[in-house]
């Protein structure tokens, strides 16, 4: 039974480029989450999606970040023209078809992106 | 002020011993507790939930809560090299859905 599963692992972006992160939740589960994790810090909550939408995006960052999780395929963390200070471990985590308070969130390995 | 605060550490114990961690938080809004242990350059890992106040054990792992006093903690028993890693504590509010709230987390290192 595969976990979270995160891709890329490791991603170089110059700054003003485009960084796209992708998750794939444990088999069925509909309930995706992103965490984002900057050095020497605790995680910070960015978004919750469940398939087709977006049900609380109050940790993401106005301007340049946006997340989807379509009916088929992985769910998407978009940056637009990422800055230095978009360096951080991004993870997803994704949570049973109840997707209630109680549901355990399981964490996936991050993509560590770095902006040179 | 951060809304949870946990020492960084890091926490260094000799192989056998107690490992006691703990956070402190300011929202009273908070009902579930959990513990997660994140090994470097990894996910973190769900080792103890729990629902409000009290304790739970789960072999080595002890988790207790205390609302009143906005406390919970976290003890390891009989401490093993392997269980070297940051420890994050995290909590949410059912009003808040399922967003998790996480400490800075602690490391432990653990000695032979």
């Amino acid at each position: 039974n595969a976990g979270v599963m995160q891709n890329p692992r490791h991603l170089v972006r110059r700054r003003g480029q485009e960084a796209r992160l992708r998750c794939s939740p444990m088999k069925g589960h509909s309930h995706v989450y992103w965490y984002r994790q900057l050095p020497e810090e605790g995680l910070k909550f960015m978004v919750y999606l469940q398939k087709e939408n977006i049900i609380d995006e109050s940790g993401m960052p106005k301007e340049r970040f946006s997340a989807e999780f379509p009916k088929e395929g992985p769910s998407i963390l978009r940056i637009q023209q990422v800055v230095r200070g978009d360096s951080a471990a991004y993870f997803c985590a994704s949570s049973s078809q109840e997707g209630g308070p109680t549901d355990t969130q399981y964490f996936g390995p991050g993509t560590r992106l770095t902006v040179l | 002020q951060k809304e949870v605060e946990q020492d960084p550490g890091p926490l260094s114990v000799p192989e056998g011993a107690i490992v006691s961690l703990n956070c402190t938080y300011s929202n009273s809004a908070f009902q579930y507790f959990m513990w997660y242990r994140q090994y470097s350059r990894k996910g973190p890992e769900l080792l103890m939930y729990t629902y409000s106040s009290g304790n739970k054990e789960d072999g080595r792992f002890t988790a207790q809560v205390d609302k009143s006093s906005k406390y919970i903690s976290l003890f390891i028993r009989d401490s093993q090299p392997s269980d070297s890693a940051t420890y994050l504590c995290a909590m949410s509010a059912r009003a808040a859905g399922n967003k998790l709230t996480f400490g800075g987390g602690t490391r432990v290192l653990v000695k032979p």
